[in-house]
């Protein structure tokens, strides 16, 4: 059971336009969503994140949007540039028992960027 | 600070063979966790630590174990490795427990083929 699902699979976006990558949810007890960004053969790196009491939250060029009624959130990278290029994936967080906690990852997007 | 490191960064195993994978992070994070990353699959939770002397299931546990050695340590063994364990590896580590608002940190991974 996939519970956070992740689209586009692939993105091609020309340099300076917007890239937007899609998340949605079912479960409500998620609280804290975090964006990782991925370069090749490198491990994930936190890139920002938003808990569900803000509608926005924007870094930079980066940002990310959040509609906590239709469980879905967003991230928008705004003049995008090469250096952009890597997999993005959202993640939510949830208890896991007790009083631990752990991340459910999306399947990734991979997002390229044309010069 | 080096962060979190893996060991080793390759390994080709025969099916039946074992392994340990090595982690070790020098932040004095509490919690430390093992992903699996699998094209179009994401990352995947395996175990994870949520402090010294705890380990707890994530999703895909089953041949696998794990030894939370110390604080800065958490290994992870492949008592008979098999093809479908073919993966990319990674370590990750959190200052925290306990706390859903809670950075990731990775190691650079250890990619595994199993014949």
């Amino acid at each position: 059971q996939q519970q956070v699902k992740q689209s586009p699979q692939s993105l091609i976006v020309q340099k300076g336009g917007i890239s937007i990558i899609n998340c949605a949810y079912e479960n409500t007890a998620f609280d804290y969503f975090p964006w990782y960004q991925q370069f090749p053969g490198k491990g994930p790196a936190l890139l920002i994140a938003i808990r569900p009491d803000v509608s926005e939250k924007k870094e930079g060029r980066f940002t990310i949007s959040f509609n906590k009624s239709a469980k879905q959130f967003s991230l928008h990278i705004m003049d995008s540039q090469p250096g952009d290029s890597a997999t993005y994936f959202c993640a939510a967080s949830t208890r896991s028992g007790g009083s631990n906690y752990k991340l459910t990852f999306g399947k990734g997007t991979l997002l390229t960027v044309n010069p | 600070n080096a962060g979190v490191t893996q060991t080793p960064k390759f390994q080709v195993l025969k099916t039946g063979q074992s392994m340990t994978l090595q982690c070790a992070q020098d932040m004095n994070h509490n919690s430390m966790y093992w992903y699996r990353q699998d094209p179009g699959m994401g990352l995947r939770l395996i175990y994870y630590s949520a402090s010294e002397g705890t380990t707890d299931k994530g999703e895909v546990p089953n041949g696998y174990n794990v030894s939370r050695l110390n604080k800065r340590e958490f290994s992870l063994r492949l008592e008979s490795a098999a093809p479908s364990q073919t993966s990319v590896y990674f370590c990750a580590s959190s200052r925290l427990a306990g706390v859903s608002y809670n950075e990731q940190f990775f190691g650079p991974g250890t990619r595994l083929t199993v014949l």
